[in-house]
This record gives C-alpha cells, structure tokens and sequence, in this order.
C-alpha cells in the first residue's frame, strides 16, 4: 500500500509554546490530507481536511486560529499547534487518499507540559 | 446517537476461537464502509472495505446489511496476533471524510 510518513513521531513542550507536525505522502500525490486527533480509549476524530493550495476545511468545535494547516504541496501537509496547552495533548494522526482508500501516518504523540 | 456506534469490549477470546464484532451507523446515505485495525499506541491499517454481497479475506469475513445500517466482522481461527482494537469505518456521500467508531477491542490469549 502507499506510504505516509509524520514527524516527528513524539514530541514534549512546554505550554505556550507551537509545535509544527509534518505529513508526507511517500510515493504518491495526495491533493486532499485529513487530520486527525485521538485522546486515550477514544476513537479518532476528523480535526481538518486538507487541500493542497487552498483552505483548509476545519470540522465544526476545532479552531482555525489555533490548529494551522498549511498544504503547500502535492505530499505535504503541516499541523501548527499554536499556544499549546495541556489539554492539548493528544494523538494527532494524518491521512492521505489514494483512489478510494486513506492511508495513515504513523502518529505524533503530543504532550504538552 | 454517535455516528458510528461499536461494542468496546473487551473481547477476551482463546486461541483458534471465531469471533464476532458488530457496528451500527446512523446516516442511511453513508456509501462506503471498513474495518480497520489499530494496535496500542500506533495508527489504524485498513484490514478490509465492506462491500453489500458481503466479502472473506482469509479468516475475515465482513457483511454489510444496509437495511439494518448494520457491519459486521468475523474472524475465525483467531491468532494471538489478531489481537488489536478493531474500528468500524464509515464515510458519506461524495466526501472522503472517515467517521471512526471507538473500537472493540479484542484479546486472544494462548
């Protein structure tokens, strides 16, 4: 199957500070990316799509402001969580599709201090 | 009512037992559907789409009843391996949009 990779794959901070997450499409182009965020024994929960060169749509409860989505090109898509807060610690997972089927990088675990 | 609903489980079952998990959906316009499987603390992997003549991949076997907005997935001989949590996937008309159950979680012990 295709390949998406994310990094970094773990990452600590300190609240207040932003924390950019990269998702590239390895082998493949991807014009759409999701974005998605996982918190402990739950299930994951679309943040954002993706479009390369355009907005980024966001699902309704997720802030714009603070969930950057920047898909410059073809295979990549970033995630900037800015002012990061606690509470902001999470799974965040990224997708891309190729024909009808979505393949998922492997992760970034986020912990915020 | 969740979108995607499952049984969390856990499912605790013994080596070469078969079983069964099921999923329930909402939307009645949903087109397309999935199982996919997620180990702790890593992404999910598609283990198979879900078509309406229902479809076996070795051991699995997923039906679809749209009637009922029912999934199924059935795993026989299971392998220590197979144990994972198990998401139900669903997504709509002309979206790629992914809606996750939370999963069913399932241990297969020796």
């Amino acid at each position: 199957g295709a390949v998406v990779s994310q990094h970094p794959s773990r990452v600590i901070c300190k609240s207040g500070t932003s924390v950019k997450i990269e998702c590239r499409s390895l082998d493949f182009q991807a014009t759409t990316m999701f974005w998605y965020r996982q918190f402990p024994k739950q299930s994951l929960m679309l943040m954002a799509t993706s479009n390369e060169g355009s907005k980024a749509t966001y699902e309704q409860g997720v802030e714009k402001d603070k969930f950057l989505i920047n898909h410059a090109s073809l295979t990549l898509s970033t995630l900037t969580v800015t002012s990061a807060h606690p509470e902001d610690s999470s799974f965040y997972i990224c997708s891309a599709s190729q024909t009808d089927t979505q393949y998922f990088g492997p992760g970034t675990r986020l912990t915020v201090l | 009512r969740k979108e995607v609903e499952q049984d969390p489980g856990p499912f605790n079952v013994p080596e070469g037992a078969t079983v069964a998990f099921n999923c329930t959906y909402s939307n009645s316009a949903s087109q397309s559907f999935f199982w996919y499987r997620q180990d702790c603390r890593k992404e999910p992997k598609l283990l198979m789409s879900v078509y309406s003549s229902g479809n076996e991949d070795g051991r699995f076997t997923a039906q679809l009843n749209r009637a009922s907005q029912y999934i199924s997935l059935l795993i026989r001989d299971s392998k220590l391996s197979d144990s994972a949590t198990y998401l139900c996937v669903v997504n709509g008309i002309n979206t790629d949009k992914l809606i996750f159950g939370t999963g069913t979680r399932l241990q297969v012990f020796p």
